[in-house]
């Protein structure tokens, strides 16, 4: 069973950094791209970013670029958001998800993990 | 303001058929493939249509998905009332360079 599980999360001041973690299990995860996708409370879906099999091909949201940079490291099963200079509007349940497609990246989500929440206060 | 609009409700007693439009441009439906994810309360989103039309195993038949130039469109026919929730578009923006969402629709099972 694919299973994605997100942490890292938690209380964070503006100007502040957080690094989120995304633990893999149940598929080759070399094999697909990642993405992050964010929810604020009581608000819909935005895509922050997403990364390729081998890293070689990332892209962000307008919203985050320049601040937030994703990573992976396929000998741990694992997807990376290293979050600077956060803002309140970054305050939101932050979701791993994997790709849909093998080799060439789909951009379609399956599946999605629980999320990890992330508010940024002071 | 989302780069594609869906309208914010939809509701339809069981049984019925309702259909959640989602409207984008050349850059993003009208070039690559519409996507739709399903998020019931209290829960993570999950996948309920890939590249326009195609359902992941155990997605039951009564949703399906199409798309129209620069439009696309979920429908859920035998409608049934643990399909209330929220229902999202998604896809590829060549301008953006980056995955775009409809802002989502809240589907009420009357």
């Amino acid at each position: 069973e694919v299973q994605l599980v997100e942490f890292g999360g938690g209380l964070v001041q503006p100007g502040r950094s957080l690094r989120l973690s995304c633990a893999a299990s149940g598929f080759t995860f070399d094999d697909y791209a990642m993405h992050w996708v964010r929810q604020p409370p009581g608000k819909g879906l935005e895509w922050v970013s997403g990364i390729s099999w081998n890293s070689g091909s990332i892209a962000y949201a307008d919203s985050v670029k320049g601040r937030f940079t994703i990573s992976r490291d396929n000998a741990k099963n694992s997807l990376y958001l290293q979050m600077n200079s956060l803002r309140a509007e970054d305050t939101a349940l932050y979701y791993c998800a994997k790709d849909g497609g093998s080799a060439v990246p789909s951009n379609w989500f399956d599946p999605w993990g629980q999320g990890t929440l992330v508010t940024v206060s002071s | 303001q989302s780069v594609l609009t869906q309208p914010p409700s939809a509701s339809g007693t069981p049984g019925q058929r309702v259909t959640i439009s989602c409207s984008g441009s050349s850059s993003n439906i009208g070039s690559n493939t519409v996507h739709w994810h399903q998020q019931l309360p209290g829960t993570a989103p999950k996948l309920l249509i890939y590249s326009n039309n195609q359902r992941p195993s155990g997605v039951p038949d009564r949703f399906s998905g199409s798309k129209s130039g620069t439009s696309a469109s979920l429908a859920i026919s035998g409608l049934q009332s643990e399909d209330e929730g929220d229902y999202y578009c998604a896809v590829w923006d060549d301008s953006l360079n980056g995955v775009v969402f409809g802002g989502g629709t809240k589907l009420t099972v009357l």
